[in-house]
C-alpha cells in the first residue's frame, strides 16, 4: 500500500525558534514528487515546500527546508524563526497514481 | 494565489436535501478534485476527473456524484443528505501531469 506517515499529531514552538515535522512515506516509485501544505485555520490548503525525488539537494523556500532522505523514505519540513503566522495543521503528501496521497496531518502551535 | 474557488464556504441543510457543492478554477486545469476531510483532519479522495466528461471514483467510497461539463467547473451533488455527511470538502485542480495542486477554501457541510 501506498501510505504517508506523520507520527507527531501535534507540536509545539517558541516564537523566533526551530521546529521539524516528520514525515515517512512508502512508495515502490523511483521518481515521484514530495510536497508539505499547510492549512491555516481560514481553511485554504497552501503549498510550502516541494520537492522532487531525483534531485538529492534538499528544497528550501524561505524558512522552509527539508531534510529528504530517499533511501529511508523520510520527508521531514523544518520551519527556521517561527512565527504566529506558522500555526496551521501541515500535510505532507506524494503523488501515487497521478492522485496526491496525504498523511493524517499535524497541528503547529506557535507560542508566543 | 490559486484561483480556485468554493461555494458555499458553509452550509448548514436538513436531512433528506438535495446539495450541489460548486467548485470553480479559472486556470484551465485539466484535473480536478474533490477530498473529504473528516473530523480528525485526514483528506480522503472521493472524485476526481481528467477533463471534460471525465470522472472517476477516488480512493474513499462516497455516496456524492460529480459532473465535468465545462473545463473549468466541478461540482459534487449529494441527492438526500445524511448527518453522516457532515464533513469539510475541498475542492483542487492540477495539471495533467500533477506537479502541484491547488485548493479551494473549502465547504464546510453541516446535516442536521
Amino acid at each position: 500500500a501506498q501510505t504517508v506517515t506523520q507520527s507527531q499529531p501535534e507540536m509545539s514552538v517558541q516564537e523566533a525558534e526551530t521546529v521539524t515535522l516528520s514525515c515517512t512515506y512508502d512508495t515502490s516509485e523511483s521518481d515521484y514528487y514530495l510536497f508539505w501544505y499547510k492549512q491555516p485555520p481560514s481553511r485554504q490548503m497552501i503549498l510550502v515546500i516541494r520537492q522532487e525525488a531525483y534531485k538529492q539537494q534538499n528544497a528550501t523556500e524561505n524558512r522552509f527546508s527539508v531534510n529528504f532522505q530517499k533511501a529511508a523514505k523520510s520527508f521531514s519540513l523544518k520551519i527556521s524563526d517561527s512565527q504566529l503566522g506558522d500555526a496551521a495543521m501541515y500535510f505532507c503528501a506524494y503523488i501515487y497514481g497521478n492522485k496526491l496521497v496525504f498523511g493524517a496531518g499535524t497541528i503547529l502551535r506557535v507560542k508566543s | 494565489e490559486a484561483d480556485i474557488y468554493q461555494t458555499p464556504r458553509y452550509l448548514v441543510i436538513g436531512t433528506g436535501k438535495k446539495i450541489t457543492l460548486e467548485c470553480s478554477q479559472t486556470m484551465g486545469h485539466d484535473k480536478m478534485y474533490w477530498y473529504q476531510q473528516d473530523p480528525g483532519m485526514e483528506l480522503h479522495l472521493i472524485h476526481y476527473s481528467y477533463g471534460v466528461n471525465s470522472t472517476e471514483k477516488g480512493d474513499l467510497s462516497s455516496e456524492s456524484t460529480v459532473s465535468r461539463i465545462r473545463t473549468e467547473h466541478f461540482p459534487l451533488t449529494l441527492e438526500s443528505a445524511r448527518p453522516s455527511h457532515t464533513s469539510q470538502y475541498l475542492c483542487a485542480s492540477s495539471e495533467l501531469t500533477l506537479t502541484e495542486a491547488f485548493f479551494g477554501q473549502g465547504t464546510r457541510l453541516t446535516v442536521v
